[in-house]
């Protein structure tokens, strides 16, 4: 059974670099083709999606985030990992790591979940 | 962005009751839509996909129905153990967007 559990600082401060690590337990990063996917959820607001990148190293980035987002994978650590730059208090928010799986060839993308992690940006 | 918009925001309902929530996609999705339970610093389950199809251990009293634009998430015989937000998510298409959650509260 596939596990994901996000970790990071719990406070950023206005104008650095947000960085989040997903680490990933009961299989390997790398066994199959997936999308592994970050996630977040403002206060009271629904969910955004942030951006995915798959095995082959693709990613792919929403458009209101993608000139501060970056998400990479360390096949070594099995982890993934989200820097989102530049961030203000509206980037306060639960941010959840996900991956996808399939269910009778239809492909869920984000099946397994983590709990979440609270940033704050607050000076 | 497709935008999904879901209905209503809060639900306050009795054990055994009937619950339905509904998702409205801003352009077709096909049937490209999943609906998930979300308690509290859990991870969110997915409960229903594609629509209408009820993942593997999911209770029956859970269903789903819809195509295109509209789609519903029914509850048949509301149960404590449902205490939960719901939401809903479309993958038609790029970006990933999700419904604002339904917050479900026994009565």
């Amino acid at each position: 059974q596939v596990q994901l559990q996000e970790s990071g600082p719990g406070l950023v401060k206005p104008s650095q670099t947000l960085s989040l690590t997903c680490t990933v337990s009961g299989g390997s990063i790398n066994s199959g083709s997936h999308y592994w996917t970050w996630i977040r959820q403002p206060a009271g607001k629904g969910l955004e999606w942030i951006g995915r990148i798959y095995t082959s190293g693709s990613a792919n980035y929403n458009p209101s985030l993608k000139s501060r987002v970056t998400i990479s994978v360390d096949t070594s650590k099995n982890q993934f990992s989200l820097k989102l730059s530049s961030v203000n208090a509206a980037d306060t928010a639960v941010y959840y790591c996900a991956r996808d799986s399939s269910i009778f060839g239809v492909v869920i993308p984000t099946y397994y979940w983590g709990q979440g992690t609270l940033v704050t940006v607050s000076s | 962005d497709i935008q999904m918009t879901q209905s209503p925001s809060s639900l306050s309902a009795s054990v055994g009751d009937r619950v339905t929530i509904t998702c409205r996609a801003s352009q077709s999705i096909n049937s490209y839509l999943n609906w998930y339970q979300h308690k509290p610093g859990k991870a969110p389950k997915l409960l229903i996909y594609d629509a209408s199809n009820l993942e593997t251990g999911v209770p029956s009293r859970f269903s789903g129905s819809g195509s295109g634009t509209d789609f519903t998430f029914t509850i048949t015989s509301l149960q404590p153990e449902d205490i939960a937000t719901y939401f809903c998510q479309q993958y038609d298409d790029l970006p990933i967007t999700f419904g604002q959650g339904t917050r479900l509260e026994i009565k």
